[in-house]
């Protein structure tokens, strides 16, 4: 079973707040997970990754968490901008090299 | 900074007639993916192609979809015939290779099918 999920399809944060987007996977053997940024009528964009042998990793204001034992990730934006509101999308890479994608949430920052 | 090109944009068609997506991947990058996203849902996986060969095609309605890579660089995507539940955006996406995790996209065809 290779499923990713992103279970709030919409989030509204303050800006200068922090924003946390979650994601939920079924597969313990997905080894790469990845959160891609959308904006509308464009391609997503890659924003930040992490190898499933981590647990954090951190690129200026964006940091993910990985929970192996929950199956679990967290992406951090902090302190969040107005230009942050977008669609984001959690994936996860399987044994074949291919990328599993979450329904993504949509990040509303508010002035 | 290279990207990847994707044309039409836009495309509206009716129902039973054949449309055409191409893609024009970031140089150098041997895999290609085309993907089906539909409003509210993550990318779905159509087609892989290695160079000019398909590594999987398994998620793609061979029925009525059809995908090339003649010579390893640019790609079409085909439906023929084009059916309502067919309206979607349609990716494409480029990365050095398979084993490379990053996937860069071109901005998509909106397709529109009435």
């Amino acid at each position: 079973d290779q499923q990713v999920k992103q279970n709030s399809p919409s989030l509204s944060v303050q800006e200068g707040r922090i924003s946390i987007l979650n994601c939920d996977y079924t597969n313990s053997m997905f080894d790469y997970f990845l959160w891609y940024k959308k904006y509308p009528a464009e391609g997503p964009t890659f924003l930040i990754s992490i190898s499933s042998i981590k647990d954090k990793n951190e690129d200026g204001r964006f940091t993910v968490f990985l929970n192996k034992s929950a199956k679990h990730l967290s992406l951090h934006i902090v302190p969040s901008q107005p230009g942050d509101s977008a669609v984001y999308f959690c994936a996860a890479r399987n044994s074949n090299y291919q990328l599993i994608w979450g329904a993504g949430t949509k990040l509303i920052i508010k002035p | 900074e290279a990207e990847v090109a994707q044309s039409p944009r836009y495309k509206i068609t009716e129902k039973s007639q054949a449309v055409a997506f191409w893609c024009d991947p970031i140089s150098g990058h041997a895999t290609l993916y085309w993907y089906r996203q539909i409003l509210g849902q993550g990318p779905e996986l159509l087609v892989q192609f290695q160079d000019e060969s398909v590594v999987d095609d398994s998620q793609l309605p061979k029925d009525r979809f059809s995908a090339e890579r003649l010579k390893g660089v640019d790609s079409t995507l085909k439906i023929q015939p084009a059916e309502l539940g067919d309206s979607a955006m349609y990716l494409c996406a480029s990365s050095l290779g398979d084993s490379y995790y990053e996937q860069y996209f071109g901005p998509g065809t909106r397709l529109t099918v009435t």
